[in-house]
């Protein structure tokens, strides 16, 4: 079966940098387009990132662009997101979250449990 | 960026009841739109995509409608594993992928 888990959270001062990880199994990972989706405390979900199946392209939400990096490794299956200049507003659980369906249908089918990322003093 | 807007804010509905929730989009998305359900607690799930079309597993209870700006999720009878929050999506003009604030369903 799809499982998507994530890794990497913590607590971090802002300013500093954290990465978090997306390990994926049961299904081909290399066919398949990611996201990361982030939701703070109590809020809506708020569209990230993505980066497509091959990495050859990727997308921010301008909340994130310039500070955080979408890569992936199709021979780990893993995906990763890089946070640098973490800011207070960046305190959220972070979701990865499978592209799937079909190339035109952007809509996530799968998603992980999710990492908590509090950004504090 | 399209902003998609969901009402009402809560839903009090009874179990065995219909509930309909309402997704608004600032601008044409044709069909281009997905429903998602979150559990307290628990990361959402895809339950509609292509306005109307029910995801793998997905109960028939769950019925999406709509086109264009103005869309609905209707739940036929409620069940009690059915109140969560549920979030819709648009893909017709990204990125940024967006979602509404969401509709809390909650038992009355």
């Amino acid at each position: 079966q799809v499982q998507l888990v994530e890794s990497g959270g913590g607590v971090v001062q802002p300013g500093r940098s954290l990465r978090l990880s997306c390990a994926a199994s049961g299904f081909t990972f290399s066919f398949y387009g990611m996201n990361w989706v982030r939701q703070a405390p109590g809020k809506g979900l708020e569209w990230v990132a993505v980066i497509w199946s091959d990495g050859g392209k990727k997308y921010y939400a301008d909340s994130v662009k310039g500070r955080f990096t979408i890569s992936r490794d199709n021979s780990k299956n893993t995906v990763y997101l890089q946070m640098d200049g973490l800011r207070v507003e960046d305190t959220a659980v972070y979701y990865c979250a499978r592209w799937g369906i079909s190339a035109a249908v952007v809509s996530l089918d799968y998603w992980g449990q999710g990492t908590l990322v509090t950004v504090s003093t | 960026e399209i902003v998609m807007t969901q009402s009402p804010a809560t839903l009090s509905v009874s179990p065995g009841e219909r509930a309909t929730l309402s997704c608004r989009a600032s601008q044409s998305v044709s069909s281009n739109l997905a429903w998602y359900q979150q559990k307290s607690g628990q990361a959402p799930r895809l339950l509609i995509y292509d306005a109307s079309t029910r995801a793998t597993g997905i109960p028939a209870r769950f019925s999406g409608s709509g086109s264009g700006t103005e869309f609905t999720l209707t739940i036929s009878s409620l069940q009690s594993e059915d109140f969560a929050v549920y979030y819709c999506q648009q893909y017709d003009n990204w990125p940024p992928l967006t979602f509404g604030g969401g509709t809390k369903v909650e038992i009355k």
